[in-house]
């Protein structure tokens, strides 16, 4: 069964703290891709990275970075020097080689406060 | 390159009543998807088009059907609305030959059934 754990509800931090959002899965399938979006209060998903299951590297982009282990089945996102414009809700997604649908985590709720 | 767009913005509805919401895919798309998001919670897969023919089905009723077009457009129609079918309705477009399952998410529709 394919399934998405975001087992963080909420997190509050101060601005230019480090956050992490951690987010673990389960497939069956060798082939799959992992998503993180973004959805700020307008409501649209905004997409942060794709990962694809054959390619472990973690990646760095400006202040966000990845961490993808399959050993773990985890696929964590860290914020370095949080801003007040990092306040939202964030999705961890999972996507099954083949077929584009995907299964969303529940959300982690990230409030930034100045 | 025009993104994905969804109409109307907000609808409010009385239980019993049906309702239809539209999406335009993003340019060079073939394939849209959509999923049912209720507050608080991560968007669920109701279905996805690709060609005209419904190609997967998440957990919905059947008063919950879509159609796509020749234009790759689509639009969902739900029947009979309940109170619970409250939520925002957000369409995914994706090009199925790509081969990374990458979705672009539209705005959303948010529906208030009373």
């Amino acid at each position: 069964a394919q399934k998405v754990t975001q087992a963080q509800t909420e997190i509050s931090v101060v601005e230019k703290e480090d956050v992490t959002l951690d987010c673990v899965y389960e497939t069956r399938d060798t082939t799959y891709y992992l998503f993180w979006y973004k959805q700020p209060p307008s409501g649209e998903l905004v997409f942060l990275i794709r990962r694809n299951s054959f390619d472990e590297q973690n990646e760095i982009s400006g202040r966000y970075s990845w961490n993808f282990q399959k050993s773990t089945s985890s696929f964590n996102f860290t914020i370095t020097a949080s801003q007040v414009v990092d306040s939202a809700v964030y999705f961890c997604a999972l996507s099954e080689g083949g077929y584009s649908t995907f299964i969303f985590g529940s959300g982690t709720r990230l409030s930034v406060k100045p | 390159e025009t993104g994905v767009t969804q109409s109307p913005t907000h609808l409010i509805k009385t239980r019993g009543q049906q309702v239809t919401l539209r999406c335009s895919s993003q340019s060079g798309h073939n394939t849209v998807s959509w999923y049912q998001q209720a507050l608080g919670q991560g968007p669920q897969f109701i279905f996805q088009y690709y060609r005209e023919e419904e190609n997967g089905r998440g957990n919905f009723p059947p008063r919950f059907s879509g159609l796509q077009f020749p234009n790759y457009s689509s639009e969902l129609n739900v029947n009979a609305l309940e109170l619970d079918d409250s939520a925002l309705y957000l369409c995914a477009s994706s090009n199925r030959l790509a081969g990374h399952n990458e979705q672009f998410f539209g705005p959303g529709t948010r529906l208030t059934v009373l």
